[in-house]
């Protein structure tokens, strides 16, 4: 099982610049998280799917911040224009149903 | 806010002593669960706890829940080198799958 996979691992981009992040689920998981960590608000769940349709996206900070999930296999976050204060580690999680859920590695963003 | 606030933020214990971990809430949950994160990795799940369970082992890890306190402890007995990490736990109080996690423990385990 390759487990929840996220591209790219890390990503440097400046001020202005689209960025966007990728995360594969695990297959069979029919809920996908994303989820942002800094070292000042810890860990924040931005938005979440149910069978590829946005449930919740109230914590998605602002209109410069998307996701998608055009299938049950692949989601994006998307960040246009991006800002410093951008700068964390996302993550993406996937689970089958309200049960525990799986992580993947994070991208680490740096807004210059 | 933070739904779950952990306490101690930070322990440092010597290899092969408990590790004892606190979460407090707010509101009424369904389930708790405890996550530990390395450094530099994703978030791993530990352990499940519902509501009307007081107590749940797995393997050198025990996590008892008092709803009446709106609190849970996370133990971690016989610690080794390698439990070092952040310990964080997570309600459902907003929802079934919108886990609010806590700020976190980071645990260091001294040789």
């Amino acid at each position: 099982d390759a487990g929840v996979i996220q591209s790219p691992r890390h990503e440097v981009t400046e001020m202005g610049q689209e960025v966007t992040l990728r995360c594969k689920p695990i297959s069979g998981h029919n809920s996908l998280f994303w989820y942002r960590q800094t070292m000042m608000r810890g860990l924040e769940l931005l938005i979440y799917f149910n069978n590829n349709v946005p449930i919740d996206d109230s914590g998605m900070p602002e209109d410069r911040f998307s996701a998608k999930m055009p299938n049950a296999s692949f989601s994006t976050l998307k960040i246009q224009p991006s800002e410093p204060r951008d700068s964390a580690v996302y993550f993406c999680a996937s689970s089958l149903g309200a049960h525990e859920q799986f992580f993947g590695p994070g991208t680490r963003l740096t807004v210059l | 806010s933070q739904q779950g606030e952990e306490d101690p933020q930070a322990l440092s214990i010597q290899e092969g002593e408990n590790a004892t971990m606190n979460c407090s809430y707010k509101t009424s949950i369904n389930n708790l669960q405890w996550y530990r994160q390395n450094s530099g990795r994703g978030l791993v799940h530990l352990i499940l706890i519902r509501s009307n369970e007081r107590e749940k082992h797995s393997g050198r890890l025990r996590v008892t829940l008092d709803t009446s306190k709106k609190s849970s402890s996370l133990l971690i007995t016989a610690s080794r080198a390698a439990d070092t990490a952040s310990y964080f736990c997570a309600t459902d109080a907003e929802g079934a799958q919108k886990l609010v996690f806590g700020q976190g423990t980071r645990l260091t385990i001294n040789p």
